[in-house]
């Protein structure tokens, strides 16, 4: 079946300007997850989301982050004023509900390069 | 919080030679993953192996819980098990966030 869909696969934008990333998650799994997969930091936990529940927004890094999943599937994480730093590949992953311990399905990233 | 240290951090292998990749973490923790991203970025999971030992064909991890660390094998290897190797544990709280290593990034030469 269809994995983990991300979009725009890459992304070029100018310090300042506001950027949308889509995730589209494997259909009927219930969590979501936003990473970021950068040179200097590795791989670094940014949101989760589980059905209703309030999302864990403990790994976003300015408030210039922000994360919306609609209707329990699609999300999109958006980055406001970007910085040169915000560069990176923003991985999405989801699970099914009640498989979070075992393992996660990563989509294949949006390559986000701010000049 | 929990760290996570991999080794070694590079590693070249000719193509059929053997190889042990190790994770170390700081705490307890209930739930281990391996993953590999392969050249192209993609990642995928190995095994999610929290103790004990599995086997997935030339793939094989063991994770001893008690001693905090986690290998994985990598038996006659092939140039297409280029990539990182990750290994990743679960953070705090109830939610399935993974804490990653650094990774091993592997390349298998012909």
């Amino acid at each position: 079946g269809a994995g983990v869909s991300q979009s725009p696969s890459n992304k070029v934008t100018e310090k300042g300007k506001d950027v949308e990333l889509r995730c589209d998650p494997i259909s009927g799994h219930t969590a979501l997850y936003w990473y970021r997969q950068s040179l200097g930091q590795g791989l670094e936990f940014l949101i989760y989301f589980q059905g209703n529940s309030a999302p864990d927004k403990s790994g976003l890094p300015s408030d210039r982050f922000s994360a919306e999943r609609t209707g329990g599937s699609v999300s999109t994480l958006t980055i406001q004023r970007t910085q040169q730093e915000d560069s990176a590949v923003y991985l999405c992953a989801s699970t099914p509900r009640g498989r979070e311990w075992e393992t996660q399905y990563f989509g294949p990233g949006t390559r986000l390069l701010v000049l | 919080g929990i760290q996570v240290e991999q080794s070694p951090p590079d590693l070249i292998l000719q193509e059929g030679a053997n190889s042990t990749l190790r994770c170390n973490f700081s705490d307890s923790v209930n739930n281990l993953q391996w993953f590999h991203q392969n050249p192209w970025g993609q990642l995928i999971n190995l095994f999610y192996i929290p103790s004990g030992t599995k086997q997935n064909g030339r793939l094989s991890a063991t994770t001893v819980a008690t001693e905090r660390y986690s290998l994985l094998y990598i038996s006659s290897s092939q140039t297409t098990d280029s990539g990182v190797y990750f290994c990743a544990v679960h953070g705090s709280g109830n939610t399935g966030k993974l804490i990653f290593g650094q990774g091993t990034t592997l390349q298998v030469k012909p």
